[in-house]
């Protein structure tokens, strides 16, 4: 089964730093692009980043660039959010989504359950 | 930067009606364009790629067609279990989705 189960979410401070990890399973985990996408309570989706199955192309939404950094680590089949000087606005729930591998660019085809983050003091 | 907008951004519908929902690209993104659906509580999922094609499993009721800017999806017969948000999806360049459009049962 594909699977993709999201960790690392949880109350933090403004300002702090957070690292959500997601894990990977049921598919050949370095031959797909993988995202992060964002959800704050009661609102809609946002992307937040994208990497390449090699990490040679990495993207950013211009409301984290700067801030947030994507990694993955496909020996571990995981994939990384490195989320620092965090504000309230970045309160959402984060989901590990895998692009479909049906060309590039490419649409989401599978979603975590999501982990989710909450920025206040 | 490319805007994408949604119409209605929520409708009520009977069962068995056809609903049309409508996404627009504030500039010409070809055919790079899903819809995804999610239910209260649940995932997005995903519908429909490329404008007009059916993601596996995929009940047949979902439709999409479009290209360059302008972009529908359909439910041929609305469904109970259809009862969700709708989001469109661009996903060329940096990926964006619309606002989403509610879907309820009248």
């Amino acid at each position: 089964e594909v699977q993709l189960v999201e960790s690392g979410g949880g109350l933090v401070q403004p300002g702090r730093s957070l690292r959500l990890s997601c894990a990977a399973s049921g598919f050949t985990f370095d031959d797909y692009a993988m995202h992060w996408v964002r959800q704050a309570p009661g609102k809609g989706l946002e992307w937040v980043s994208g990497i390449s199955w090699n990490s040679g192309s990495i993207g950013y939404a211009d409301s984290v660039k700067g801030r947030f950094t994507i990694s993955r680590d496909n020996a571990k089949n995981s994939l990384y959010l490195q989320m620092n000087s965090l504000r309230a606005e970045d309160t959402a729930l984060y989901y590990c989504a895998k692009a479909a591998g049906l060309g590039v660019p490419d649409a989401f085809d599978i979603w975590g359950q999501g982990t989710m983050v909450t920025v206040s003091s | 930067d490319i805007q994408m907008t949604q119409s209605p951004s929520s409708l009520s519908a009977s069962v068995g009606d056809r609903v049309t929902i409508t996404c627009r690209a504030s500039q010409g993104i070809s055919n790079y364009l899903a819809w995804y659906q999610q239910k209260p509580g649940k995932v997005p999922k995903l519908l429909i790629y490329a404008a007009s094609t059916l993601q596996s499993g995929v009940p047949s009721r979902f439709s999409g067609s479009g290209s360059g800017t302008d972009f529908t999806l359909t439910i041929s017969s609305l469904q109970p279990e259809d009862v969700a948000t709708y989001y469109c999806q661009k996903y060329n360049s940096a990926p964006l989705f619309g606002p989403g459009t509610k879907v309820d049962i009248k």
